[in-house]
């Protein structure tokens, strides 16, 4: 069965510094993943998914299939990229399973 | 912009009655779902229709069933609402795309209190 696995609920850091979110896949076809946020009194939107290959808001994720994780990274944190974090996972039938989310709160 | 417009913010009901979400996207997507949102368990996809008076179970269907009779509009009913159901209520919408999964755009959310 699919599932998505994000195992921080909270990530906290400093302004400035590096932020990785974790996510972890378990999927036996071909995954299509993706992170999706919540920011504060916001609907939940998409950040970015690893077919674009883009980075956005200096955020990029790299499917790794042999670890089978798509974590969400930037170099440096700012205050306003505090938010809920979604990853996803496109299964059968395009249907997406989302992971627990993981909270990120950037201090200033 | 893609508006995916879910009626009710708000609602508080008692246990048993019938609760009716209500959700309305104005792109002609094809595709509607209903997830849930709990804290820790993450969004759980309740029912989710590829086109109009089309219907699959999510995951999580027990206690639900969905209505969608045109294609802008997806209700989702709790027949009789039990406290278990309290939770956040998200609707998305999200065009047909043949190569890869298309990006799903949510409502505000809708949150249900059962006392």
């Amino acid at each position: 069965a699919q599932r998505v696995t994000q195992p921080e609920k909270l990530l906290s850091v400093f302004k400035g510094a590096p932020v990785e979110l974790k996510c972890n896949y378990s999927y036996s076809g071909s995954p299509e993943l993706f992170w999706y946020v919540q920011y504060s009194r916001q609907r939940l939107q998409l950040l970015l998914r690893h077919i674009s290959r883009e980075s956005i808001k200096g955020f990029t994720a790299d499917l790794n299939k042999g670890e089978t994780s798509f974590h969400l990274k930037k170099p440096f944190a700012q205050e306003e990229d505090s938010a809920m974090y979604y990853c996803a996972l496109s299964a059968y039938g395009n249907k997406l399973v989302f992971g627990a989310g993981t909270i990120l709160r950037v201090k200033s | 912009d893609v508006k995916v417009t879910q009626s009710s913010r708000y609602l508080v009901k008692r246990t048993g009655e019938k609760v009716f979400l209500e959700c309305v996207q104005d792109m002609d997507h094809e595709n509607m779902f209903w997830y849930r949102q709990d804290p820790g368990l993450g969004l759980r996809l309740i029912y989710f229709s590829y086109d109009v008076k089309m219907k699959e179970k999510g995951d999580i269907p027990e206690g639900y069933s969905v209505s969608r009779e045109k294609k802008e509009r997806f209700s989702l009913i709790l027949e009789s609402a039990s406290t278990n159901q309290t939770s956040m209520y998200l609707c998305a919408s999200r065009q047909t795309v043949v190569l890869n999964t298309g990006e799903l755009f949510f409502g505000e959310g809708s949150r249900l209190t059962v006392l």
